[in-house]
């Protein structure tokens, strides 16, 4: 069955970076964008962006550019999230997400990755 | 703060239905961009509910339909369960924000 499984929790210093994979298996990883969700304590979710495997094109969400880097291997159908100068209110749960393309620009997520727990201390 | 607009909270009893209400505007919902819902409990991972408006993927039970007219969308549960007790999130597209996909707040079902 289509699965996505992340990588352990983290734990970081402010000013650190941290990085989360997401394996995906059960179908063909280059056929699907893999897209990142965050949910901070006591919050909603938050779309952080999404990478095609493929072609490796990205999409950052704009509070996100400029700290954040989507990487992928596609030998290993293995997605990466990179998040760094972290902040205390990085602390959150990381999820990755397979993204299926409806209508126009749009896309819906299915499945999802386990979630990560990164938790930035001072 | 969100583009799209959900309540925080609903309630019903077992058996009862409710409906959540996602609302958004001219760059989002009311463009035309689809909306899909996903339930989330608590220590679990997200699960889609309906894509593409109000379709239910397979496994998801027919007491979840979703709608859309205008600017805004809803979620309506029929049947209540108890394990029915969870956060509960529309997603759309949004054209203002440079490519980004957008979620609502976030509304939770209790189930009295």
């Amino acid at each position: 069955q289509v699965q996505m499984v992340q990588s352990g929790a983290e734990v970081k210093k402010l000013g650190a970076s941290v990085k989360v994979s997401c394996k995906a298996s059960g179908y063909t990883f280059n056929n699907f964008d893999i897209n990142w969700v965050r949910q901070a304590p006591g919050q909603g979710l938050e779309w952080m962006g999404w990478m095609n495997p493929k072609s490796g094109n990205k999409v950052y969400a704009e509070r996100f550019k400029g700290r954040v880097t989507m990487t992928r291997n596609t030998s290993i159908s293995t997605a990466y999230m990179e998040l760094n100068n972290v902040r205390l209110e990085d602390t959150a749960v990381y999820y990755c997400a397979r993204g299926r393309a409806y209508g126009r620009g749009g896309r819906w997520f299915d499945p999802w990755g386990q979630g990560t727990l990164v938790t930035v201390s001072s | 703060q969100s583009p799209l607009t959900q309540p925080p909270s609903v309630s019903g009893a077992p058996g009862q239905r409710v409906t959540i209400s996602c609302t958004g505007s001219s760059s989002n919902i009311g463009a035309g961009y689809d909306v899909h819902w996903y339930q989330h409990l608590p220590g679990t991972a997200p699960k889609v509910l309906i894509y593409g408006n109000n379709n239910r993927p397979s496994g998801v039970p027919d007491r979840f339909s979703g709608s859309k007219s205008g600017t805004s969308a809803s979620l309506a549960i029929t049947g209540l369960q108890a394990d029915d007790e969870a956060d509960y999130y529309c997603q759309s597209y949004d054209y203002r924000l440079d490519g980004s996909q957008v979620f609502g707040g976030g509304t939770k079902l209790t189930v009295l």
